[in-house]
């Protein structure tokens, strides 16, 4: 089943304390991208992967870290979180950047 | 030049009622204009998605209307049932490069009354 997979779906974590969630994708798609959905907000980019190795930012990308060290996977870092990052994290692959993008269930990740 | 302006913000139909949900652009190299649907607690999944090369996809209930010299395209959901009431957003991207990302709008509540 082609799907997109992340880790963990609900994380609650204090201030300053590193983490990262993970992001699988088994379609072997080019694209990945990591959003943040706030309410009235919409979804907002964090970071993008146009292929292995190639990353870049988004529109919000203050605060956070990615790496794309194999095609598959596309994790997420949050060095030394802050409350203000308390969101719900969607990370998303698609063939090409102007095609179908397929979305994982979400993190919901609070920060205290 | 990069926003996608979405509206309402959201949105009460009467079931069988006919639910419009209209976006606009501003970046005249976008070519793809995807709907995406997102049911609480999951991720949004794509409904429907139109190029600028037609000016109306219909699948089922959904159709999108697309008017390239407005840079406006729009959802409609005929006959609009309980089962459709989710959060819709309409998104935009280019070919290539960054210009492939996929820019959202801030999406629409819709619910459909019984």
């Amino acid at each position: 089943e082609a799907q997109v997979t992340q880790n963990p779906r609900y994380l609650i974590t204090v201030t300053g304390k590193k983490l990262t969630v993970t992001c699988s994708q088994n379609m072997n798609h080019e694209y990945m991208s990591w959003y943040r959905q706030d309410p009235g907000l919409g979804l907002r980019q964090i970071y993008y992967s146009m292929n292995v190795e190639v990353t870049d930012k988004g529109d919000v990308p203050e605060g956070y870290k990615v790496s794309r060290k194999e095609k598959r996977n596309f994790p997420l870092i949050l060095e030394s979180p802050s409350p203000n990052q308390t969101s719900l994290y969607f990370c998303a692959s698609s063939w090409r950047g102007n095609t179908e993008a397929f979305f994982g269930q979400g993190t919901r990740l609070t920060v205290v | 030049q990069q926003q996608v302006k979405q509206s309402p913000q959201s949105l009460i139909v009467q079931k069988g009622g006919i639910s419009i949900i209209n976006c606009a652009y501003e970046n005249t190299a976008f070519d793809y204009f995807p709907w995406y649907q997102q049911f609480p607690g999951k991720g949004p999944a794509l409904l429907i998605a139109i190029r600028p090369d037609v000016s109306e996809k219909k699948e089922g209930r959904f159709t999108i209307s697309f008017n390239k010299s407005a840079k406006q395209f729009s959802l409609h959901i005929m006959d609009s049932q309980p089962g459709d009431s989710a959060t819709y957003f309409c998104a935009a991207s280019a070919r290539g490069g960054s210009q492939g990302n996929l820019i959202f709008g801030k999406g629409t509540k819709l619910s459909v009354k019984p």
